[in-house]
């Protein structure tokens, strides 16, 4: 069973700062992983998705990297802003046979300070 | 209206009680899905439907019924639910058929069971 793990919990750094968020799957036998932000209160919004053939995707100040083999994925957010402050979630899915059903890291709740 | 809708947003219910959450994409896509998010758990998958046909159900307990009507409508019917029922409920919807695999959510509805 696919596990996704999420470290840390929770990050707080000043404005200006890079983050650098991690996520960990146990199978290597994914699709494809996704990267969302989570407002409190609100719905997911996807920022990124790396394909299991991709080594990273970029949009703006984000870059998210894969390492299939090693299970692990990274985002980075650059030069941080209050407005980035929000929980950050991955999510894998699995070989595209087995459909859309993505399992969920607990998240990083970030915290952005003026 | 756009992207995903859901209502109520709020909703608070007696143990014995029957109510039922609605989800609405105006997105034109073939799947939806019904996500739970607890307290302090990763979000989870609950329900999966392509095109009206429920194609995954990952062992939700029978209090919990879905309809899916037509493929922009989706219904989660609550009947004699618990307290550790008490969560926030997401809906999402994606176009598979043209291999877009971003799942787009909703903005949530909040269940406290009392």
């Amino acid at each position: 069973k696919q596990e996704v793990t999420q470290i840390p919990a929770a990050l707080s750094v000043p404005e200006g700062e890079n983050l650098v968020l991690n996520c960990s799957f146990t199978d290597s036998a994914i699709y494809n992983l996704q990267w969302f932000r989570q407002d409190p209160g609100k719905g997911l919004t996807s920022l990124l998705l790396i394909q299991s053939s991709q080594r990273e995707q970029t949009s703006g100040r984000l870059n998210a990297s894969l390492d299939k083999s090693s299970g692990r994925s990274t985002l980075y957010i650059a030069a941080s802003q209050p407005g980035d402050s929000a929980t950050y979630l991955c999510a894998v899915r699995p070989f595209r046979a087995a459909g859309n059903k993505l399992t969920f890291g607990g998240g990083t709740r970030v915290l952005v300070k003026p | 209206e756009t992207g995903v809708t859901q209502t109520p947003r709020h909703l608070v219910m007696g143990m014995t009680n029957k109510k039922s959450l609605k989800c609405e994409q105006h997105l034109g896509h073939n799947a939806m899905y019904w996500y739970k998010q607890s307290a302090k758990k990763p979000l989870e998958l609950m329900f999966v439907y392509n095109f009206k046909e429920q194609t995954e159900n990952n062992s939700v307990p029978s209090r919990f019924s879905p309809e899916c009507p037509n493929s922009s409508h989706l219904f989660l019917h609550l009947h004699t639910l618990q307290p550790e029922d008490s969560a926030l409920y997401l809906c999402a919807s994606s176009d598979d058929l043209a291999g877009g695999d971003t799942q787009y959510f909703g903005p949530g509805t909040r269940l406290t069971v009392l």
